[in-house]
């Protein structure tokens, strides 16, 4: 089955600074790479994913790159903000609904002002 | 539209003792999801529902039943509790096509096994 590597699990950087997250997965066979933020108490939601025919997408202040051939997907945020402070989750799956989607064990990103 | 709910919120268990978190979407998606999360393991799945009818074992299934009653409801049963299965647990719902994947979570049942 799918397995979903991420790191660091942790992360501390600078307000205005950059942040990187990175994944692997190992089901060659996943086309489907989201990402979901995470607050303290709150439940995860969906900020940005990439589909397998798409090698880069990006969302204002946050972009998701994707290597098919590394198997290696990683989330970049520019400008952190301290409002960007939370857990962030990748995953992975095969999409066309019904596929169950693996997530990786999460970063804590602590943004100091 | 209220989402996905999950009950309850909380819930203290003894050992051994049984209880069923429920959970119910508005939204007509097909497939729904049980996850459990611990610190430092991210989001587990334990079961899920690819449509009304059938269900599939995740990746720590054991110690766990589900039950796909209908589109819109998925409970999860733990028959007999153990402190292992302390945690919080997420339902979910996947959205279908054409924006195919994208998980709605429940707010979460915190469970505590003494």
């Amino acid at each position: 089955g799918e397995n979903v590597e991420q790191h660091p699990s942790t992360l501390s950087v600078q307000e205005g600074d950059s942040a990187v997250i990175k994944c692997t997965y190992s089901d060659s066979a996943s086309n489907y790479f989201p990402w979901y933020k995470q607050e303290l108490g709150k439940r995860p939601q969906l900020i940005i994913d990439i589909r397998s025919n798409v090698g880069e997408k990006k969302d204002q202040r946050i972009a998701v790159t994707l290597n098919k051939t590394a198997k290696h997907f990683s989330l970049h945020i520019t400008e952190t903000q301290p409002e960007d402070s939370a857990v962030y989750f990748c995953a992975a799956s095969r999409v066309t609904g019904g596929f169950k989607t693996i997530f990786g064990a999460g970063t804590r990103l602590f943004v100091k002002a | 539209n209220a989402g996905v709910t999950q009950t309850p919120k909380f819930q203290v268990l003894k050992t051994g003792q049984s209880m069923t978190l429920q959970c119910a979407q508005d939204m007509n998606h097909n497939s729904m999801y049980w996850y459990r999360q611990d610190p430092g393991m991210g989001l587990r799945l334990i079961y899920y529902s690819a449509s009304e009818g059938t269900t599939d074992k995740g990746e720590v299934p054991n110690g766990y039943n589900v039950s796909r009653l209908n589109k819109r409801e998925f409970s999860l049963r733990l028959e007999s509790a153990a402190p292992s299965q302390t945690s919080v647990y997420f339902c979910a719902s996947e959205r279908l096509a054409p924006h195919t994947g994208e998980l709605f979570f429940g707010e979460g049942s915190r469970l505590t096994v003494l």
